[in-house]
């Protein structure tokens, strides 16, 4: 099956500071999406970006779908940002997740 | 709409004792899926449907019964529940010409004792 490896696993922020992480997936894919888990464990839909390029006002995600990776990029980091941020891929109609990438932005 | 809708938020259970987890959805979505998530990891799929009356497994289906007798909803049943179901369990509903893009529920926080 598919294979998702996310980059950093832990990160620490200052506020107001920038950051990428990284998904890479080892096979061909027709769905990838960046979640937000919140510390009250909620899932957030942050993009359905299968291939491209998105913006979201501070966060953006860029996908290269011939090279099997996508980057998640927050900028101007705030204190809400904190929390788990999740790569999910399919080929088909089963989400695949990677471990996750833990942020933590300090005030 | 309400989206996906899970109840209950919390439950305790003994080992061996049954349970189901409720999962709804308003959005006309085809396609449902349960998923677990414990400590330090990603969710995993646990069982999923295509379609009222359509079911299979996924990556981790043992010590799980599901049914879809409706679109709108897929319950997620414990047999005879045991600690290392001990997780947090999240439904999930997309439809093909959303390409498939997940909306998850709230999650229920499920502990074994």
């Amino acid at each position: 099956g598919i294979q998702v490896e996310q980059s950093p696993p832990d990160l620490i922020l200052q506020e107001g500071a920038n950051s990428t992480l990284r998904c890479n997936f080892s096979d061909s894919v027709n769905n990838l999406q960046w979640f937000h888990q919140n510390p009250w464990g909620q899932l957030i839909n942050l993009f359905y970006i299968p291939s491209g390029t998105k913006q979201n006002g501070r966060l953006s995600a860029t996908t290269v779908a011939t090279e099997r990776y996508s980057l998640l990029y927050i900028s101007s980091s705030q204190t809400t940002d904190s929390g788990v941020y999740f790569c999910a891929v399919s080929s088909g109609n089963k989400l695949v997740f990677g471990a996750g990438t833990i942020l933590r932005v300090k005030s | 709409n309400a989206g996906v809708t899970q109840t209950p938020k919390f439950q305790v259970l003994k080992t061996g004792q049954s349970m189901t987890l409720q999962c709804a959805q308003d959005m006309n979505h085809e396609y449902m899926s349960w998923y677990r998530q414990d400590p330090g990891m990603g969710l995993r799929l646990i069982h999923y449907s295509v379609g009222a009356g359509i079911t299979d497994q996924g990556e981790v289906p043992n010590g799980y019964n599901v049914s879809r007798s409706t679109t709108e909803d897929f319950p997620l049943r414990l047999l005879s529940a045991a600690p290392s179901q001990t997780s947090v369990y999240f439904c999930a509903s997309s439809t093909w010409w959303r390409g498939y893009e997940q909306y998850f529920g709230p999650g229920t926080r499920l502990t074994v004792t």
